[in-house]
């Protein structure tokens, strides 16, 4: 069956340290692979995509992420975290030949000043 | 702002009752999506339309539909409301009926049933 997996349901990380967000997915064809951010009381936002070329991605306010084919994993990552990156994050994939988003479960990201 | 447009902010009801909630889509964009959030379950994926016709169905139950306007704008009923469907409902938006583009999220309606 075709899941997105979030291993960690929250990250806690001191602020200016570097973070990681983990995401793990698991399908049948090529991937469309998407982060989004939810602040409290707000709608999702779209931070980066991957959907073909260099495995690494470049998104909104600093973020980035690895695709690895291989380890069928593609990791959310900041180099210097800010308390106010502190929010939802969701992992979401989806086939080329579906029209729908299979989404993870969220990793609550806690910046401690 | 996402240019995704959702109201009511909040919605409080009885069990047993209807609600209606309406979502109006970034300028351009044809497709809308309905999804629930609870904290049990998660971001669920409830309906697609795109142009006005139903283009994919997610988890949505069968008290539950939705329509999409000639103007583009959306709105999902939820009727005989039970105690578990409270949770908070968004709406986005894009410009296809695929994925590949970034989804635009509204605020949401957080519906609370009593």
């Amino acid at each position: 069956a075709q899941s997105v997996a979030q291993p960690e349901d929250q990250v806690n990380v001191a602020e200016g340290n570097p973070l990681t967000v983990k995401c793990t997915y698991s399908v049948s064809g090529n991937p469309y692979l998407f982060w989004y951010v939810q602040y409290p009381n707000r709608g999702l936002q779209f931070l980066l995509k991957y959907i073909t070329g260099d495995n690494l991605v470049k998104g909104s306010y600093g973020f980035e992420a690895e695709f690895n084919k291989s380890q069928t994993s593609f990791h959310l990552k900041k180099p210097s975290a800010l308390v106010s990156d502190s929010a939802l994050y969701f992992c979401a994939v989806k086939l080329d030949s579906n029209y729908q988003l299979i989404w993870g479960a969220g990793t609550k990201l806690i910046i401690k000043p | 702002d996402s240019g995704v447009t959702q109201t009511p902010k909040h919605l409080i009801t009885a069990t047993g009752q209807r609600v209606t909630l309406r979502c109006s889509p970034r300028s351009g964009d044809l497709s809308v999506y309905w999804y629930q959030q609870s904290l049990d379950q998660g971001l669920q994926f409830l309906i697609q339309y795109y142009n006005g016709e139903e283009r994919a169905k997610g988890n949505i139950l069968e008290r539950f539909s939705a329509q999409q306007f000639p103007d583009l704008h959306s709105e999902l009923n939820l009727s005989s409301l039970e105690l578990g469907d409270s949770a908070l409902y968004f709406c986005a938006s894009s410009p296809s009926d695929r994925v590949n583009s970034p989804l635009h999220f509204g605020n949401g309606t957080r519906l609370t049933v009593t």
